[in-house]
């Protein structure tokens, strides 16, 4: 399976932007890049997905390197709800399974 | 919020009982999962559903059953608990397997052996 690679922390000052990093070298044509966050004591929340352009959605931006050996997931305005673990995820278009590794732990300072 | 109803949500056995996590989902996707999380592991895939009665092993099957009779819901069954199976469970779904489409996770339930 294709790994990926994140910083195991970051911290933000509320309402400034997060960019958070996610290397993925040996990443497929076909896997998908995925993202979920957990925030303490809950299950993980999906984010945002995309293959090969820059996605957005309500909660966040994805933005894909051309050659999609990274990627970064971006929080345009943080909130103390934001803190949490940020896992960034490649899921092949076929496979049911969600491996997840460490995670990039996201400290907002108030 | 996807629907899904994790129960209990907090439980505590004794070693060598049997326990049944339940899991509920009113989305009606096909896809289940269980996963179970414990510290310096993050989360393992313990078993997963991809229809009524179909089922298969994740990483960490051993020691674990499931069941899946209706497409709402997903059985865990510990068929004699020990004390290595105290973590948290998660269940999760998912519409399908593609790397296109999303999972969701429940709240989780947090199993304490003793």
């Amino acid at each position: 399976d294709a790994k990926t690679t994140q910083p195991n922390s970051m911290e933000s000052n509320e309402e400034e932007p997060v960019h958070l990093p996610c290397n993925h070298s040996t990443i497929s044509g076909t896997d998908y890049i995925h993202w979920y966050r957990q925030l303490p004591s809950q299950g993980p929340e999906y984010v945002i997905h995309g293959l090969t352009s820059n996605v957005n959605n309500r909660m966040a931006s994805l933005a894909i390197a051309e050659d999609r050996k990274s990627s970064t997931l971006i929080l345009h305005r943080a909130t103390l709800r934001d803190a949490a673990v940020y896992y960034c995820i490649l899921r092949p278009y076929n496979d049911y399974k969600l491996s997840f590794g460490a995670g990039t732990t996201v400290t907002v300072r108030a | 919020d996807a629907g899904i109803t994790q129960s209990p949500r907090h439980k505590v056995t004794e070693t060598g009982t049997p326990v049944t996590l339940r899991c509920h989902q009113t989305e009606n996707h096909r896809y289940m999962y269980w996963y179970r999380q414990d510290p310096g592991h993050g989360l393992r895939l313990i078993h997963y559903s991809y229809g009524v009665k179909d089922t298969d092993k994740g990483e960490v099957s051993d020691g674990y059953s499931v069941s899946r009779s209706k497409t709402e819901d997903f059985l865990l069954t510990l068929e004699s608990a020990t004390s290595s199976q105290t973590s948290v469970y998660f269940c999760a779904i998912s519409e399908s397997t593609g790397g296109y489409t999303e999972a969701f996770f429940g709240q989780g339930t947090r199993l304490t052996v003793v």
